[in-house]
């Protein structure tokens, strides 16, 4: 696609469901990012893939949230259970492989979740 | 945890005048770059500066690396209403592909 596709936009769920997050990336993108981002404060990691592989997932805050990615593309961030401490902005980003913008994360819109 | 910090938390100008926010990071990098947020939603990608360089420009952007302190500026020139954004840096950890923000600097330019 022209840009990275972030679904839902918004979601309301009430404490203890569980909630999926889906990244479409660019498409060739390689690489995909997710990150959190709770009102007013910076970004914190979450995990990150190169394919469908993930090097990274040390940002995950708890055996609540997983994520996943099939066939190089498509990613859910799965939260189970989930906490009112939970509700932020998730955001996704995407990352080529190589040529001169191989190190630039294109951010999609992000997901906001409220949890009740 | 995050990787960078940035100061000020916070900074208002009046439109014209220079805009200057500091970033601070942990790890040796590769690269460092600086993204802008409008409205707590995506970012845009605005400079890209790579270890080996000390500066470089982008339009009305000035960006400056100094690696011995760990620490980078950002400085935005005759600065318009419309630069009303968060300002974050990022950095690939210890020269990997993990990208980690900073706090960001929020930047309001007054009419």
């Amino acid at each position: 696609g022209a840009g990275v596709s972030q679904s839902p936009s918004n979601k309301v769920t009430e404490k203890g469901k569980d909630v999926e997050l889906r990244c479409d990336p660019i498409s060739g993108h390689t690489a995909l990012y997710w990150y959190r981002q709770s009102l007013g404060q910076g970004l914190e990691f979450l995990i990150y893939f190169q394919g469908n592989s993930a090097p990274d997932k040390s940002g995950l805050p708890s055996d609540r949230f997983s994520a996943e990615r099939t066939g190089g593309s498509v990613s859910t961030l799965t939260i189970q259970r989930t906490q009112q401490e939970d509700s932020a902005v998730y955001l996704c980003a995407s990352r080529p492989a190589g040529g001169t913008g191989a190190n630039v994360l294109t951010f999609g819109a992000g997901s906001r979740l409220t949890v009740l | 945890s995050q990787q960078g910090e940035e100061d000020p938390q916070a900074l208002s100008i009046q439109e014209g005048e220079n805009a200057t926010m500091n970033c601070s990071y942990k790890t040796s990098i590769n690269n460092l770059q600086w993204y802008r947020q409008n409205s707590g939603r995506g970012l845009v990608h605005l400079i890209l500066i790579r270890s080996n360089e000390r500066e470089k420009h982008s339009g009305r952007l000035r960006v400056t690396l100094d690696t011995s302190k760990k620490s980078s500026s950002l400085l935005i020139t005759a600065s318009r209403a419309a630069d009303t954004a968060s300002y974050f840096c990022a950095t690939d950890v210890g020269g990997t592909y993990k990208y980690i923000f900073g706090t960001g600097t929020r930047l309001k330019v007054l009419a």
